[in-house]
């Protein structure tokens, strides 16, 4: 039973590029949140995912980045025309439930913007 | 002033040495998390506390919901136990609030 897989590890992008992160959650955990980590800075929550829903973006710069759960397949954090502030390392985390259940962390994906 | 509060930033140990990391929180939480993140690597969930005090290893997770307090202690520590611990609560929802993170290094 794999854990929580996020890909690529590391990621390139040059300014104005676009990065997709991807997260496949745990078997069976229905719910993703993902976190960005600034280079020297604490881990920030970004967003909270069900299947094909967003429920809490509250976290999400307003422009620029997206995140979506589909039916089908991963998580994807989608940072459009990526800038310098953009690079940090992005974790996603699942849960089978609410507030009740851990969490299981991925290993992140290193940004760089350069 | 953050919701969660860590102290020390940066710890420092000799091979064998109790360790104790502190978490103080000002909001109302469901639940407390410790979480291990070695340098460049992911994040491992080492710790869930509502109440009282969990052990694992040489590990034990102690919280007071009263005075809004959790310890992390690590007991005969090993090189191998350097790395950030960070401190998370569920304060609204299920999303988690971090501390900023303790540093430790244990030296042999």
């Amino acid at each position: 039973n794999a854990g929580v897989m996020q890909n690529p590890r590391h990621l390139v992008r040059r300014r104005g590029q676009e990065a997709r992160l991807r997260c496949s959650p745990m078997k069976g955990h229905s719910h993703v949140y993902w976190y960005r980590q600034l280079p020297e800075e604490g881990l920030k929550f970004m967003v909270y995912l069900q299947k094909e829903n967003i429920i809490d973006e509250s976290g999400m710069p307003k422009e620029r980045f997206s995140a979506e759960f589909p039916k089908e397949g991963p998580s994807i954090l989608r940072i459009q025309q990526v800038v310098r502030g953009d690079s940090a390392a992005y974790f996603c985390a699942s849960s089978p439930g609410g507030v009740d259940y851990g969490y299981t962390f991925g290993s992140g994906t290193r940004l760089t913007v350069v | 002033k953050n919701e969660v509060e860590q102290s020390p930033q940066n710890l420092t140990a000799q091979e064998g040495e109790f360790i104790t990391i502190n978490c103080s929180y000002s909001v109302g939480i469901s639940a407390l998390h410790w979480l291990q993140q070695h340098p460049g690597g992911g994040i491992v969930s080492l710790f869930m506390l509502s109440s009282g005090k969990k052990k694992h290893g040489r590990l034990i997770a102690t919280i007071n919901i009263q005075e809004k307090h959790s310890s992390l202690h690590i007991t005969a520590s090993h090189p191998r136990d350097s790395a950030v611990y960070i401190c998370a609560v569920n304060p609204s929802g299920s999303r988690l609030t971090f501390g900023e993170g303790t540093q430790l290094t244990v030296n042999p």
